[in-house]
């Protein structure tokens, strides 16, 4: 069966563009989150999706936006670019919102680095 | 919101235990802890997850205290492909996954 799988896996911007990243779930699964992980430190928690509603956002400026569709899959996108935004760009999924102690499931990330 | 702290970093000599513990202190009754590890350049990988019994699957074994204030994982065998950043994450207000900075385990050949 396959995985998270996030595209592109790698990307690089200058500072005060537009990007525009991808998530699909694992099939089946219905929830999203999105993670921020800066080199030298543990993802930090963006958004949250389930059923294409947000559930959840992260301590993030407005730049950040990110929508889920009706096949469950989501983007993440980032406006105005900053230096402090090169990080990777991690995708989670789960079977539900919360309940059962569900685990997320990560994809391997999209390496966004701004020049 | 619960927090983590884990030790900074840890070695472990190959095909011995690796026993990394964590502090959940503030944890509440009803949220589970999970432990996930990372690899470099990988997205995290889960290993378990327990509420309040021990439990084990064919990766590790998790201990949670009685008290649920602290838990250690146990990798029974270690090897060299062991070596990675393990995270103890307790889910906090809503689906979301509070990582600290986890424990960088090194397995000494």
């Amino acid at each position: 069966d396959a995985g998270v799988t996030q595209s592109p896996t790698h990307l690089i911007k200058t500072r005060g563009q537009q990007v525009t990243l991808r998530c699909s779930p694992i099939s089946g699964h219905k929830s999203v989150s999105w993670y921020q992980q800066v080199l030298g430190q543990g993802p930090q928690f963006i958004f949250q999706y389930y059923e294409k509603e947000e559930r959840g956002r992260g301590n993030f400026p407005d730049r950040f936006s990110a929508r889920q569709f009706p096949n469950y899959s989501s983007e993440l996108n980032v406006n105005a670019l900053l230096l402090g935004d090169s990080a990777l760009y991690l995708c989670a999924s789960s079977l539900e919102l919360r309940g059962s102690g569900q685990p997320q499931h990560f994809g391997d990330g999209t390496r966004l680095s701004i020049l | 919101d619960a927090k983590t702290t884990q030790p900074t970093s840890m070695d472990c000599a190959e095909g011995r235990a690796a026993n990394l513990p964590c502090n959940h202190s503030t944890i509440s009754g009803n949220e589970y802890v999970y432990w996930y590890r990372q690899i470099h350049s990988q997205g995290p990988q889960y290993i378990i997850h327990g509420l309040k019994n021990n439990e084990t699957n064919e990766m590790a074994s998790l201990i949670i205290t009685e008290d649920r204030k602290s838990s250690t994982l146990i990798l029974p065998h270690a090897t060299l492909r062991d070596t990675a950043v393990y995270y103890c994450i307790v889910r906090v207000a809503g689906n979301q996954f509070y990582f600290g900075t986890g424990t960088s385990l090194t397995v000494i050949p």
